[in-house]
């Protein structure tokens, strides 16, 4: 079956660049999506790619992709207190399901 | 928000009671699903649904029923609620935008089994 792990926790201060990091066992060509949660609310897609691509920028927010690897990366710039949350990596299943990391709490130090 | 909604939105239930959680959304969007949240494992599909009355089973199943009798409902439901199934239950929609099936989420239910 899919496998998507993801480190649990990360700190990062007001102003840094985030990095949280996702890997991946099913290499067929499909899109990952990066959903953001905020406490006690449901999640929110923040961005996606589709496997052929390497990197998509949107904003703040910089997806990095490595097929050979497996390893998917959002990066956040310019990080606030307001982007403390926990960061799911998903992956399409084929079957228009979703796979899911088991998240990253991201923890914004003022 | 993709315009849905879940009820109840917290319930507390006893060992063996029947639950039905009920995700309605007002889009008209053919496929809807339900995953489970628990510390540690991310978010789970229970089941899903492609249409009126077709259903299918996702990765953690037992315990679970589902019925879509109208477009806008999906209802789940816990015949004899056992502890293991205390968690918080998310419905999710598919939406066809910018050449992917993007997944939108309700604001989930609270479901605590004593």
């Amino acid at each position: 079956g899919e496998d998507v792990e993801q480190s649990l926790f990360l700190s990062v201060r007001e102003g840094d660049s985030s990095v949280i990091n996702c890997t991946y066992t099913d290499s067929s060509s499909t899109y990952l999506y990066w959903y953001k949660q905020e406490p006690g609310a449901g999640l929110q897609l923040l961005t996606y790619i589709f496997s052929n691509m390497d990197m998509k920028q949107d904003q703040r927010l910089t997806v990095l992709l490595n097929k050979k690897d497996k390893h998917l990366s959002l990066r956040i710039a310019d990080t606030q207190t307001g982007d403390s949350a926990i960061y799911f990596c998903a992956k399409d299943t084929g079957r228009r399901a979703l796979t899911f990391g088991s998240g990253t709490r991201l923890q914004v130090q003022p | 928000d993709a315009g849905i909604t879940q009820s109840p939105r917290h319930k507390v239930t006893e060992t063996g009671t029947p639950v039905t959680l009920r995700c309605h959304q007002t889009e008209n969007h053919r496929y809807m699903y339900w995953y489970r949240q628990d510390p540690g494992h991310g978010l789970r599909l229970i089941h899903y649904s492609y249409g009126v009355k077709d259903t299918d089973k996702g990765e953690v199943s037992d315990g679970y029923s589902v019925s879509r009798s109208k477009t806008e409902d999906f209802l789940l439901t816990l015949e004899s609620a056992t502890s293991s199934q205390t968690s918080v239950y998310f419905c999710a929609i598919s939406e066809s935008k910018g050449g992917t099936d993007t997944q939108y989420f309700g604001p989930g239910t609270r479901l605590t089994v004593l």
